[in-house]
C-alpha cells in the first residue's frame, strides 16, 4: 500500500517556466511533509518543509501548497533554471507512518528537466 | 563538518557473500537511518535508530541487520546478499525524532549483487 503518491513521474518545463509536482497522502497522522532534491550520483537534499498548521509555505522561488482536507500538498518552483534539473521528492513523516515510526515515507519521484 | 559519511561507495558482491555498510554523522544527531532506492521506487526505510542503543525495523528490513555502535555510527549489515538487494543504500541523521524530522542523507553506496 502506497501511503505517498507523487506525479507526474517526469516533467519537462521551459526556463523561466513554473514546475508544479504534486503529492497525495493517506494516513492522517502525518505531521510533516518535506521535499527533497536529488541529483545524479548524490544523496537527497532537504528542498523546504511543511507541517499541516499553515497552508503554504515559500522560500525563495520554491513553495509548498499544503491541502490538510484533501490530503494533498504540491512543490511550485518559480522562474524554473536548468539548475533545478533534478529528481524530486515528496515525503511525509509522523507518529505511526507506514515507513516506520518517524522515518520518513517518500513518494516515488519526478524527474525535472528544465530546457533551455 | 563532513555531515554524513559512508564506505564504501561502490560493491560488487555475489550471491551469498555477506558485507557490512558503515555511516557515520559528526552533527551530534539522536536518530540515525538506513534506505533503499531503487529505480522508480522512491526510497524505502530499512531500519532506523531513534537513539544510541535503539533499533527498529521499517518498511523493508528482510535480509538486513544494524547496529547502533555508539551515537555517531550505524552499520547496515547482509548476511546473505541476495540479487533482490542491487541497489543504492542511503544513510541518514536527524537531531531528534520527537521535535525535529528534519534529515540529512549520505552520498549513497552503490552495490550490485550477482
Amino acid at each position: 500500500q502506497q501511503q505517498v503518491k507523487q506525479s507526474p513521474q517526469s516533467l519537462i518545463v521551459q526556463k523561466g517556466g513554473i514546475s508544479i509536482i504534486n503529492c497525495a497522502y493517506e494516513n492522517t497522522a502525518f505531521d510533516y511533509f518535506p521535499w527533497y532534491q536529488q541529483f545524479p550520483g548524490k544523496g537527497p537534499a532537504l528542498l523546504i518543509a511543511i507541517r499541516p498548521d499553515v497552508s503554504e509555505k515559500k522560500e525563495g522561488r520554491f513553495t509548498i501548497s499544503f491541502n490538510k482536507s484533501a490530503k494533498q500538498f504540491s512543490l511550485h518552483i518559480m522562474d524554473s533554471q536548468p539548475g533545478d534539473s533534478a529528481t524530486y521528492f515528496c515525503a511525509a513523516s509522523g507518529p505511526n507512518s507506514g515507513g516506520g515510526a518517524d522515518g520518513l515515507t517518500f513518494g516515488k519521484g519526478t524527474h525535472l528537466i528544465i530546457q533551455p | 563538518n563532513a555531515g554524513v559519511t559512508q564506505t564504501p561507495k561502490f560493491q560488487v558482491l555475489k550471491t551469498g557473500q555477506s558485507m557490512t555498510l558503515q555511516c557515520a554523522q559528526d552533527m551530534n544527531h539522536n536518530s540515525m537511518y538506513w534506505y533503499r532506492q531503487d529505480p522508480g521506487m522512491g526510497l524505502r526505510l530499512i531500519y532506523y535508530s531513534a537513539s544510541e542503543g535503539t533499533t527498529d525495523k521499517g518498511e523493508v528490513p528482510n535480509g538486513y541487520n544494524v547496529s547502533r555502535l555508539n551515537k555517531r555510527e550505524f552499520s547496515l549489515r547482509l548476511e546473505s546478499a541476495a540479487p533482490s538487494q542491487t541497489s543504492v543504500y542511503f544513510c541518514a541523521s536527524s537531531a531528534t525524532w520527537t521535535e525535529s524530522y528534519e534529515q540529512y542523507f549520505g552520498p549513497g553506496t552503490r552495490l550490485t549483487v550477482t
